[in-house]
Parts: C-alpha cells; sequence; structure tokens
C-alpha cells in the first residue's frame, strides 16, 4: 500500500523559469493539501484541494503560484517565474474523505526545490 | 492567524532517559497531531489526539489533549537513538481541514 508520492525530489530552476511538483494521494485519500517548509521552519498550510476542486487556497501567494487536482492524474503544484525566494521544500499531503478522523494527514517525502 | 508555540526548540538527552516537549496555542483546536520528521524526509504520524482530555498511547509515546483545546504535550520514553529527529504538533479547527503547525523541537539522544 504505497503511502504519499511526490516528484521530482529535487528540482533546480533558474529565476523566471517554470515550476511544476506533482503528489499522488494515498489510495482512497481524495483530499490533497500543499505545504512549505524553510529551512528550519514548521510547514505552513498553502491549499487544500479534491478532486477537480480548489477547497481552500487561504496560504498560497497570489501571484504565480497555482494548484490542480485533476479528475484523473495526480496533484500539480505550479511555480511561474520563480524567484529565489521560493526555494524550501514543498509537501503534499492527503486524507481520507470526511469523518472524524480525516484531520488526519499523511505526508509525502516532499520537493526541495532550489533556485539559482 | 492561529500559531503554535513550540518548547523546547531543541533538548540534548542521554539514551534511556524520558522527553517532554509541548505545545500551546492561543486559540482552540479541535485535532491535535504529533509528527516526526528526519532529515530530508516529509513528516511522519505519530499520534492524532481528537477530544478534550484526551490521553493517547503509541509504544514509548505518549500524548495529550489539553482540556482548554488550547495545549497538547508528547512524552517520548527510555529514548532510544532513532528518536534523534524533530517532532512537530499541529492543530485542527475540524471545518478547515489545514493544519497548524508548530516551529519544531530538534531532539538529539547522546549515547
Amino acid at each position: 500500500n504505497a503511502g504519499v508520492m511526490q516528484n521530482p525530489r529535487h528540482l533546480v530552476r533558474r529565476r523566471g523559469q517554470e515550476a511544476r511538483l506533482r503528489c499522488s494521494p494515498m489510495k482512497g485519500h481524495s483530499h490533497v493539501y500543499w505545504y512549505r517548509q524553510l529551512p528550519e521552519e514548521g510547514l505552513k498550510f498553502m491549499v487544500y484541494l479534491q478532486k477537480e476542486n480548489i477547497i481552500d487556497e487561504s496560504g498560497m501567494p497570489k501571484e504565480r503560484f497555482s494548484a490542480e487536482f485533476p479528475k484523473e492524474g495526480p496533484s500539480i503544484l505550479r511555480i511561474q517565474q520563480v524567484v529565489r525566494g521560493d526555494s524550501a521544500a514543498y509537501f503534499c499531503a492527503s486524507s481520507p474523505p470526511g469523518g472524524g478522523h480525516g484531520d488526519e494527514q499523511f505526508f509525502g517525502p516532499g520537493t526541495r526545490l532550489t533556485v539559482l | 492567524g492561529q500559531q503554535l508555540n513550540q518548547s523546547p526548540q531543541s533538548m540534548f538527552i542521554q539514551e534511556g532517559e524520558d522527553v517532554s516537549m509541548n505545545c500551546t496555542s492561543s486559540s482552540i483546536f479541535n485535532t491535535w497531531l504529533w509528527y516526526k520528521q528526519d532529515p530530508g524526509e516529509g513528516p511522519v504520524l505519530l499520534i492524532a489526539l481528537y477530544k478534550a482530555g484526551e490521553l493517547t498511547s503509541n509504544g514509548r509515546l505518549t500524548a495529550q489533549f489539553g482540556i482548554t483545546r488550547k495545549d497538547s504535550f508528547l512524552n517520548i520514553s527510555a529514548s532510544i537513538p532513532s528518536d534523534v529527529g524533530i517532532y512537530f504538533c499541529a492543530g485542527s479547527s475540524g471545518s478547515a481541514r489545514q493544519l497548524t503547525f508548530g516551529s519544531g523541537t530538534q531532539l538529539t539522544v547522546l549515547p
């Protein structure tokens, strides 16, 4: 039973390029979350998605960042025109549909983005 | 926004000792979660707490959900070298689902 999968694990981009981060949730999970972690800090919420819907994007920067979770395929976090300040570890988490234990989120290994 | 204050920031303990860390918040959470993160990896869920006053164990780990719903602690008994890592508390306000994370406790276990 595979856990949350993310790829790539490491991504290097030059300023101005686009970064695409992919996340496949655990089997049976329909809720996906993206978090960002700066060195020696805790994780910061970015966006919460269900299939084909953005439920909460209150933590997402207004410009250059977008996320989707299509009907088929992985969730994608896209960062356009990257800047050095975007360098961080980006984690995806998933949780099962509704109910009392829906708050338990299981994390992937992360994508480490480095912007040169 | 909501903030979690996690302490201590770091701990150095001898193998075999017990350790305790805690988180406090200015606002109420409906769920408290404790995670462990190893270098270069994602956080791994250790314990989930859902009711005020709840005390839950997972092996050598014990965590409690404070009765005010504004705090939680994690205890690790008889520490071993593989306990080394960063421990994070996280809270959820239920309907919002997003997790608010503490700043982490870096645990070092000395042989």
